[in-house]
């Protein structure tokens, strides 16, 4: 167990509707990443946050969006939601963002499982 | 640009044989190469990373520049190795500490 916790494990909604993923990382790091694992696109990642600022963006849709709260949880937020977003969604964390060296070891969360009917 | 090719879906190899997943990458600078693995049903977990120079599980890989490889070796494959691996790099500046992953390899380790 990695210590990053995601919950739901499971999502089933429609086409249209909206969602939320959240994410708790592990005790200590201050670097919350979202990815995206799909059959046909592979794992992607999406967005990353380090102590509340949005950092690095990645092949995230715009109607897609994230936030580090003050206690370093993050959420991911999904909406207008079609088909192609049924995926499994990955967070990890990391301790920093290392100014210079190597870059820090990401822990990941199980996954939330989103299936769009 | 970076990217991540690795060319291999399906690997199947016999217990105890010698097993090699391919990695190449595409990066201008000096990237960080990770290998992750995910068992059936269970999160994705650090196998190893280049700078480590570790061997984990018995898996060994080395970065290789001047082909801008990073190939997963293992002597002798075992049963609980089955699972799906993926190549991973992290580059520097900008895009630091996001990892681009590869397509994933599902290897398969028969009795």
């Amino acid at each position: 167990d990695s210590g990053v916790t995601q919950t739901p494990k499971h999502l089933i909604t429609a086409t249209g509707q909206r969602v939320t993923l959240r994410c708790s990382p592990r005790s200590g790091d201050l670097s919350v990443y979202w990815y995206q694992q799909s059959l046909d696109q592979g794992l992607q990642f999406l967005i990353q946050y380090y102590n509340g600022e949005e950092r690095a963006k990645g092949n995230i849709l715009e109607r897609f969006s994230a936030q580090q709260f003050p206690d370093l949880h993050s959420e991911l937020n999904l909406s207008s939601l079609e088909l192609g977003d049924s995926a499994l969604y990955f967070c990890a964390s990391s301790v920093a963002i290392a100014a210079s060296g190597a870059t820090d070891t990401q822990y990941f969360g199980p996954g939330t499982r989103l299936t769009v009917l | 640009a970076q990217r991540v090719t690795q060319p291999e879906k399906l690997l199947s190899v016999f217990k105890g044989a010698p097993v090699e997943l391919k990695c190449n990458y595409s990066y201008s600078g000096s990237p960080e190469l990770f290998w992750y693995v995910q068992y059936s049903r269970q999160r994705l977990q650090l196998l190893l990373r280049h700078i480590s120079r570790e061997s984990i599980k018995g898996f060994t890989a080395d970065l290789n520049k001047g082909e801008t490889s990073f190939h997963l070796k293992k002597p002798f494959a075992q049963e609980e190795d089955s699972a799906m691996y993926y190549c991973a790099l992290s580059g520097r500046g900008t895009s630091y500490g996001k990892l681009t992953f590869g397509q994933g390899t599902i290897l398969t380790v028969h009795p």
